[in-house]
């Protein structure tokens, strides 16, 4: 059975430093990995997806099969990027997504 | 396009009520789910649905029914409900196949007494 497993519950820097959320799995097939981010008050939304290479609001993954890690960076963080981070795994078929716990993050002034 | 839509917002329930959920999308999405999301422990999988007709359980399915009458709703049932249901649950929908960004509701906030 799949699994995603992210470390920190809660992660707190101030603005300009970078940032990184981690993100570990488990899954025996060849995964997709995604982030979704949830800003207050507003609907979970899809920020990146690790087969598409793309930076997003300058946001970066790299997903890591021999770590089978996933960990979402920026170099620069800034306020507007406080919020849930979740990562989240789809298998090989199928639409099904296993998500993980969540990530709080907090960028102080 | 209004999206994926649920009702209510807000709900506060006694222990044993039962209720539905309602979940709306006008995408034409033939993938249909629900999680409920509580602190600490992510979202988690409920029903999950591939089309009309066609359902089937996730991670914590017990307590709750669902059914797929049409491709643009999924209403969740919840039979008796108990204070471990309390949570925020949310809907969400995507093309099926090689599509991979499923689209979320606003979410529905749960309190059971």
């Amino acid at each position: 059975a799949q699994r995603v497993t992210q470390p920190e519950k809660l992660l707190s820097v101030f603005k300009g430093a970078p940032v990184e959320l981690k993100c570990n799995y488990s899954y025996s097939g060849s995964p997709e990995l995604f982030w979704y981010v949830q800003y207050s008050r507003q609907r979970l939304q899809l920020l990146l997806r690790h087969i598409s290479r793309e930076s997003i609001k300058g946001f970066t993954a790299d997903l890591n099969k021999g770590e089978t890690s996933f960990h979402l960076k920026k170099p620069f963080a800034q306020e507007e990027d406080s919020a849930m981070y979740y990562c989240a795994l789809r298998q090989t078929s199928g639409s099904r997504l296993t998500f993980g716990e969540g990530t709080q993050l907090t960028v102080n002034p | 396009n209004a999206g994926v839509t649920q009702t209510p917002k807000f709900q506060v329930l006694k222990t044993g009520q039962s209720m539905t959920l309602q979940c709306a999308q006008d995408m034409n999405h033939e993938y249909m789910s629900w999680y409920r999301q509580d602190p600490g422990m992510g979202l988690r999988l409920i029903h999950y649905s591939v089309g009309a007709g066609i359902t089937d359980q996730g991670e914590v399915p017990n307590g709750y029914n669902v059914s797929r009458s049409t491709t643009e709703d999924f209403p969740l049932r919840l039979l008796s409900a108990a204070p471990s249901q309390t949570s925020v649950y949310f809907c969400a929908s995507s093309f099926g196949g090689s599509s991979y960004e499923q689209y979320f509701g606003p979410g529905t906030r749960l309190t059971v007494t």
